[in-house]
């Protein structure tokens, strides 16, 4: 089952700009993941926020979350062509080894 | 950090015959492989949970005859599409996770199928 929903779909921006990209979901959570997807490919990990965590940096990456509104943002900061990928929030509901529910992505062009 | 490898990453195959996809943890032990389908330009959808030793467990509507799953070992699944047909056609992912890296799971590089 879905857990909630990307937004935007889709997204278009000039290289060096900043993307934005927002995650709601519908159950509780005990961590939030992002991943990145290239066209054909697999999905990779990109970073993590916990449920007691509402703010986190990696690199160009800033992540945010608030629980009481089930949601999340991903920002990617001085874009570049290469970031031109899928990406998708997941969210991990229990402790444990259990799977991850995808949200639907956003689809980010970058343009040089 | 780790790698999982998937094959073959791309087959083609006619109705009515069966595929087999491999999933491979190369520098870590997986108890557990989950396996997800996604059509295109669409989320990834969890089809089931490989559980090395046991049966899976599948998601609903998922047909377990149809989808059949092995974890026959520590380091390897595999998912066999039986009597395919071209709605089976598909990108079939797996992943996992490895207790090194904590909770975030490492995926294949998938494998588009596509039925005649």
């Amino acid at each position: 089952s879905q857990q909630g929903e990307e937004d935007p779909q889709a997204l278009s921006i000039q290289e060096g700009e900043n993307a934005t990209m927002n995650c709601s979901y519908k159950t509780s959570i005990n961590n939030l993941q992002w991943y990145r997807q290239n066209s054909g490919r697999g999905l990779v990990h990109l970073i993590l926020i916990r449920s007691n965590e509402r703010e986190k940096h990696s690199g160009r990456l800033r992540v945010t979350l608030d629980t009481s509104k089930k949601s999340s943002s991903l920002l990617i900061t001085a874009s570049r062509a290469a970031d031109t990928a899928s990406y998708f929030c997941a969210t991990d509901g229990r402790s444990g080894n259990t799977p991850l529910v995808f949200g639907k992505g956003t689809r980010l062009s970058v343009i040089a | 950090g780790a790698v999982v490898s998937q094959h073959p990453s791309r087959v083609i195959c006619k109705s009515g015959t069966s595929v087999k996809i491999e999933c491979r943890s190369l520098d870590f032990q997986a108890t557990t492989m989950f396996w997800y389908r996604q059509f295109p330009k669409q989320s990834l959808m969890l089809m089931a949970t490989s559980n090395e030793g046991s049966k899976a467990t599948y998601e609903q509507g998922v047909e377990k005859d149809k989808f059949l799953i092995n974890h026959a070992s520590l380091t390897l699944s595999t998912l066999t599409v039986t009597s395919a047909h071209p709605e089976d056609s598909s990108f079939y992912i797996c992943s996992a996770r490895d207790v090194r890296e904590g909770e975030k799971l490492f995926f294949g590089s998938g494998t588009q199928l596509s039925v005649l």
